[in-house]
């Protein structure tokens, strides 16, 4: 149980193009995702924090424009990466807490971005 | 402020032997959370552990126990017997709450190597 799943888990696209990324919890209700970023050898950054049926919640420094995050349902959150460059080009993991744990979070498996 | 601190960037282990990752912590919730995840070279990022801060017991989950030492912020992951397949990243995390709700805060991570 507590499976997360990550669509697509590879993109290479060129620059200035928008990158959509699914994050779906697939055997349980999540009323809380997050999507993080993690960049060769580092930690993972949270981005933003998604609440299903409200807005995201993002954290200093993310611009809410570039990254667009929708989360439509229980089940399903997506992230776009609007007018990509090269500098986007990262790791991008989200992850989804069970409603009503507060204990933990489920990881996706991640989806690897490259950005030309 | 670094809210979460892993002061070992790589550690070495025989296999069959035990280790100690650290991780130090800096909240002022009185209810907080401590993770810890294993992440591989293929990037999925997996559960190991968790530890509230009103737990008095220390967590243990098969060869993975923490040790939790509330009055000096510490909750280091021992990890009993070690197998070549430990060999990965560590993450220490700890979630607390914010203003908008729950935050998760991961540390820069301790890459684990683990020699036959």
């Amino acid at each position: 149980g507590a499976v997360v799943s990550q669509h697509p888990s590879w993109v290479i696209c060129k620059s200035g193009t928008s990158v959509k990324i699914e994050c779906r919890s697939l055997d349980f209700q999540a009323t809380t995702m997050f999507w993080y970023r993690q960049f060769p050898k580092q930690s993972l950054m949270l981005m933003a924090t998604s609440n299903e049926g409200s807005k995201a919640t993002y954290e200093q420094g993310v611009e809410k424009d570039k990254f667009l995050i929708n989360h439509a349902s229980l089940t399903l959150s997506t992230l776009t990466v609007t007018s990509a460059h090269p500098e986007d080009s990262s790791f991008y993991i989200c992850s989804a807490s069970p409603t009503g744990s507060r204990e933990t979070q489920y990881f996706g498996p991640g989806t690897r971005l490259l950005v030309l | 402020a670094q809210k979460i601190t892993q002061t070992q960037p790589g550690m070495f282990v025989q296999e069959k032997e035990a280790v100690t990752l650290d991780c130090t912590y800096d909240t002022s919730d009185q209810s907080y959370g401590l993770f810890w995840y294993k992440q591989p070279s293929s990037g999925e990022m997996i559960f190991l552990i968790y530890q509230g801060s009103y737990d008095e017991q220390n967590a243990t989950e098969g060869r993975y126990s923490l040790n939790f030492q509330k009055a000096r912020k510490s909750a280091n992951l021992v990890i009993s017997a070690s197998q070549l397949g430990d060999s990965a990243m560590y993450f220490c995390a700890m979630r607390e709450r914010d203003n908008y709700g729950q935050n998760f805060v991961f540390g820069p991570g301790t890459r684990l190597s683990v020699l036959p």
